[in-house]
């Protein structure tokens, strides 16, 4: 039972780079999502995608892409990357949207130098 | 005001001890709500959903207060392996659905 697998499991980025995070669930789940946790501010939503197909913004979408490329993947773009961004990133995923648990990855540490 | 507020801690408990967190949320349409634990460098994992009737799950209780809007957490009989932190969440409909983490209160239990 993979559960939600994300890699990278480390990057380390040069301001302006850019790179795709990726993220796959095999719990047949239909919602996945995207977060940063930052030190003292709790987990914040980047982007989500409620169902195959569909994507939205969450609270800081800024500086950010999505691709919900199927069922079991959602994938996470910075296309520049900015020291703002040095966070650790959860991909997450549920089977509904409102009143189910999520299963996080297991979380891909960033830092933008 | 933070929608969602926990104390951040930390609590130093000794092995054995009964330790309880709060949680407060600020929006009333607020409709489900959880708590998770989180280990040092590792990901958030769902201890418990909090019902109105409230639930138990071997030493941990949580509890829902509508009226207060707050859920606590009770832990008793602390291991050493209950170290950690933890996470409020709560599920609101208000223009569609919205999840907000509480920032997580650290528990520390000694030996």
């Amino acid at each position: 039972n993979a559960g939600v697998t994300q890699t990278p499991k480390f990057q380390v980025l040069k301001t302006g780079q850019s790179m795709t995070l990726q993220c796959a669930q095999d719990m047949n789940h239909n919602s996945m999502y995207w977060y940063r946790q930052d030190p003292g501010m709790g987990l914040r939503l980047i982007y989500y995608s409620a169902s195959e197909g569909t994507t939205d913004k969450g609270e800081v979408p800024n500086g950010y892409n999505v691709s919900r490329l199927n069922k079991r993947e959602f994938s996470l773009r910075l296309e520049s990357a900015a020291p703002s961004q040095t966070s650790v990133y959860f991909c997450a995923s549920r089977k509904g949207v409102g009143t189910d648990g999520y299963t996080f990855g297991s979380g891909t540490r960033l830092t933008v130098v | 005001r933070k929608e969602v507020e926990q104390d951040p801690g930390p609590f130093n408990v000794p092995e054995g001890a009964t330790v309880a967190f709060n949680c407060t949320y600020s929006n009333s349409a607020s409709q489900s709500f959880f708590w998770y634990r989180q280990d040092c460098r590792k990901e958030p994992k769902l201890l418990m959903s909090v019902y109105s009737s409230g639930n138990e799950d071997g030493r941990f209780t949580a509890q829902l207060n509508r009226a207060s809007q707050y859920i606590s957490l009770l832990i008793r009989d602390s291991k050493l392996s209950d170290s950690a932190t933890y996470l409020c969440v709560v599920n609101s409909r208000a223009g569609g659905f919205k999840t907000i983490f509480g920032a997580g209160t650290r528990l520390f239990v000694k030996a």
